[in-house]
Parts: structure tokens; sequence; C-alpha cells
């Protein structure tokens, strides 16, 4: 139990479609990042936020967005959904003081895109 | 996007025997880490590493972190049935908030 959560655990979507994912954190954790876990493939970064703003995106196009709130919750949006999508999509939260290891996954939303 | 290599990229193997797999890479890391994924959950954090020819254990588990630190190295001792899962590596590397997961070895273990 890593105290991150995420909703909802599946989704399915149609080609051209947006969605939206949401992640919890634990308390006081002011790092989110997320991943994109294609089938038989390790998780690839999306993005991270800290302290809401967006600090550090890996290679994925404009149309993944995100946001973090002060409650410690964030959401990752994607718009004009590609059949290519469909994966397990996973937040992790830490501490940004921490060291960077402890770094905490939820148990992922499977987006399905058809 | 970038991967690691890891393997074997899949095994059985009988319970009681031990697993070695490894993660290799182009590019040099400040951090490895080893991570265990079971079906519907996310990573699980088993090592972490920060020096280059560092070995830590973490009971049945020991990890070390490559010389050249383009690579690292897990073992697994007298297996049991609950280590089954995906393994993954990931690297980080100094400076960086971006962690590059490996593409995973899948074990099995044969009761």
């Amino acid at each position: 139990e890593t105290g991150v959560t995420q909703s909802p655990t599946h989704l399915i979507k149609t080609r051209g479609q947006q969605v939206t994912l949401r992640c919890s954190s634990q308390s006081g954790h002011n790092t989110v990042s997320w991943y994109q876990q294609a089938l038989g493939q390790g998780p690839q970064f999306i993005f991270q936020y800290y302290r809401e703003e967006e600090n550090g995106r890996g290679n994925f196009p404009p149309r993944f967005s995100g946001l973090q709130f002060p409650n410690y919750s964030s959401e990752l949006n994607v718009n004009a959904l590609e059949l290519d999508d469909s994966a397990l999509y996973l937040c992790a939260s830490r501490i940004e003081q921490e060291s960077t290891d402890t770094q905490y996954f939820g148990p992922g939303t499977r987006l399905t895109v058809l | 996007g970038q991967q690691l290599n890891q393997n074997p990229q899949s095994m059985f193997i009988q319970e009681g025997e031990d697993v070695s797999m490894n993660c290799t890479s182009s590019s040099i890391f400040n951090t490895w880490l080893w991570y265990k994924q079971d079906p519907g959950e996310g990573p699980v954090l088993l090592i972490a590493l920060y020096k280059a020819g560092e070995l830590t254990s973490n009971g049945r588990l020991t990890a070390q972190f490559g010389i050249t630190r383009k690579d690292s190295f897990l073992n697994i001792s007298a297996s049991i049935p609950s280590d089954v899962g995906i393994y993954f590596c990931a690297g980080l590397s100094g400076g960086t908030y971006k962690y590059i997961f490996g593409t995973g070895t899948r074990l099995k273990v044969l009761a």
C-alpha cells in the first residue's frame, strides 16, 4: 500500500476523444510524475509537476497535459486520443526534498482506445 | 522512447533456485533502481543504488551498480512462488528527474 490512488481503474474511449485521469498522492508529496506503460514495456516518463507547475517533460506531444492541485491530487489529460495511446498510465509521487528514489507509484489506470 | 535493455526477457525457474538478471545502457547513470511489478499494480521499489561498484542487499535480493555506471545486476536467492512478477530496472542521470526504465524481466517460478 503506497498511499497513492488512481481513478478510474479502467477506461474505454474512442479515437479522437479526450480523457482525464486522476491521481491522489500522499499528503505532503509535492512532486508527481506521470508515466505511460504500453503492454509488455517499461514505464515511459511523460512529465513531472512540482508545486503545481510542470518542471520536466519526456518525449510526448502537447496533447498530453496535466494539472497538479494544492490538495496533492493531479490530473493527466489527453486530447485527440489515438489508438497507440492505449496503455497503463501510472502516477508516482514523492517529496522533492527527499532523495529521488522514494517515489511511490499508484496502481495505474488502464486506458483502451478503440 | 528510450528504454534500457534487460536480460533475460523472461525466465522459468524452480522454487529454491537463484536468479540473476541484468540491465544495460548506452548512457551513464548516477542512480540505479530495481522495481517489481505485479499484475494490476504499480511498480514497487526493491533496491536503490547510488555509487559505482555498490553492492546492496534487501533480504534475498542483492543488486550491484556496475563499475562502468552503464549497467546493473539483480540477484534473487532461493526463489519462492511470490517472487513471480516483472522486474524493472530504472536509471537516473545526475541533475535530472527523468527515470529511464528497462524493458523488464518476467519471472515465473515453478513450484
